[in-house]
């Protein structure tokens, strides 16, 4: 089945310690990206990815880090997290990407994360 | 900033077609139409798009007027599980650059039994 997963699907963590959330997705797709969305703010994008070892900022990036090493995985790395990252987590991905005229992206379960 | 606008909110009876408006009057001749939902803070869901022509696909039919300013998406036999945050989205079709999905706040699509 296609499909984006993402781990873990929730989390409660403290100011500080490092965490990371993964994303795989099993569809050969270029183009993966991180979004979060909170109530009001609708979804932003954090960063993405046109393909391995590709990765550039989107609207919120500060305070995360991504890599892609593998076209399949797209990790989001919080260094050292805040509680104004609390927020509901998406990973997404798409066939071209930028490349594409027309295309469709799918998103991933989300993971919903709480930093106290 | 949202390049599309959507009433918040709608509400419609199981089994009936739920008609959802969409406006886009500043959209440019190679932009898409696309429409997603989002199920309670499920991860959202690709339903349909189109240029200029209307589509359908097993999900929903999209109506896009001849001067493309706005749309309609119909869900021709709403099920209490299509209650969901509905987004219209215009954009893409350039063929470059970052391919970021704008989602504007949507439409609240509750069905009634």
């Amino acid at each position: 089945e296609a499909q984006v997963t993402q781990n873990p699907r929730y989390l409660i963590t403290v100011t500080g310690k490092k965490l990371t959330v993964t994303c795989s997705q099993n569809m050969n797709h270029e183009y993966m990206s991180w979004y979060r969305q909170d109530p009001g703010l609708g979804l932003r994008q954090i960063y993405y990815s046109m393909n391995v070892e590709v990765t550039d900022k989107g609207d919120v990036p500060e305070g995360y880090k991504v890599s892609r090493k593998e076209k399949r995985n797209f990790p989001l790395i919080l260094e050292s997290p805040s509680p104004n990252q609390t927020s509901l987590y998406f990973c997404a991905s798409s066939l071209l990407g930028g490349r594409a005229v027309e295309e469709t992206q799918y998103f991933g379960p989300g993971t919903r994360l709480l930093v106290l | 900033d949202a390049k599309t606008t959507q009433p918040p909110s709608m509400d419609c009876a199981e089994g009936r077609a739920a008609n959802l408006p969409c406006n886009h009057s500043t959209i440019s001749g190679n932009e898409y139409v696309y429409w997603y939902r989002q199920i309670h803070s499920q991860g959202p869901q690709y339903i349909i798009h189109g240029l200029k022509n209307n589509e359908t696909n097993e999900m929903a039919s999209l109506i896009i007027t001849e001067d493309r300013k706005s749309s309609t998406l119909i869900l021709p036999h709403a099920t209490l599980r299509d209650t969901a945050v509905y987004y219209c989205i215009v954009g893409w079709g350039s063929g470059g650059s970052n391919y970021k999905l704008t989602f504007g706040k949507g439409t609240l699509l509750t069905v009634n039994p």
